[in-house]
């Protein structure tokens, strides 16, 4: 079974920076897009970013473009995100999950159990 | 960008039928996609395309588009369906990814 195991979380301060990473397993990393969403505290999910297959294509939802990197290392069968200038509204779990695209629906099929990031001083 | 929009709170009682709605303009260019997520869980796929469900769903669960509304239908709603759902599409006017604000399932 489709394996996705989150790290890096944790309580950073406002302006600070954070890397989290995802680690893949059980399945052909290289050939999934991979997004990142996150979920603040009560509230409902946000997509934060995507990565492609083929062309290495990212996309970033506006509430985190030039402050997140995302990346991914197929050979390591890892999804990243970097994390600059945080803000007390990034505080949320940060799920990796896997996506696939439709030609006319998008849907994410396999999730991790995510890490929580703390924005906080 | 584009939103999708839910009600935040439905009701039902064990045993009948209930619809949760997402709107959005996007959704008259693609089809919504579903999740429940129970507390302190991760999110799991229940419906995406036209109306599929992955392996392991049950066939109580459904999916339907009108306009710019799709619909999660629950036929015959168990206590354990007790849950958030939220709806997934893509933005047409972009290459975001949207989700709804969920709507907090209760099985009376």
């Amino acid at each position: 079974e489709v394996q996705l195991v989150e790290s890096g979380g944790g309580l950073v301060q406002p302006g600070g920076s954070l890397r989290l990473s995802c680690a893949a397993s059980r399945f052909s990393f290289s050939l999934y897009e991979m997004n990142w969403v996150r979920q603040a505290p009560g509230k409902g999910l946000e997509w934060v970013s995507y990565s492609g297959v083929r062309d290495s294509t990212v996309y970033y939802a506006d509430s985190v473009k030039g402050r997140f990197t995302t990346s991914r290392d197929n050979a390591k069968s890892s999804l990243y995100l970097q994390m600059n200038s945080l803000r007390a509204e990034d505080t949320a779990v940060y799920y990796c999950a896997t996506g696939y695209s439709g030609d006319d629906f998008y849907y994410f099929d396999y999730w991790g159990q995510g890490t929580l990031v703390t924005v906080s001083s | 960008s584009s939103e999708l929009t839910q009600d935040p709170a439905v009701s039902v009682a064990l045993g009948q039928t209930v619809r949760i709605t997402c709107q959005g303009d996007s959704l008259r260019s693609f089809y919504a996609s579903w999740y429940q997520q129970k507390p302190g869980q991760a999110p799991v796929l229940v419906i995406y395309g036209e109306n599929n469900r992955p392996s392991g769903i049950p066939d109580r669960f459904s999916g339907s588009r009108s306009g710019n509304t799709a619909s999660l239908t629950i036929t015959g709603a168990q206590a354990e369906d007790e849950a958030d759902y939220h709806c997934n599409s893509r933005d047409s006017s972009s290459n975001h990814l949207l989700f709804g604000g969920g709507t907090k399932l209760t099985v009376l």
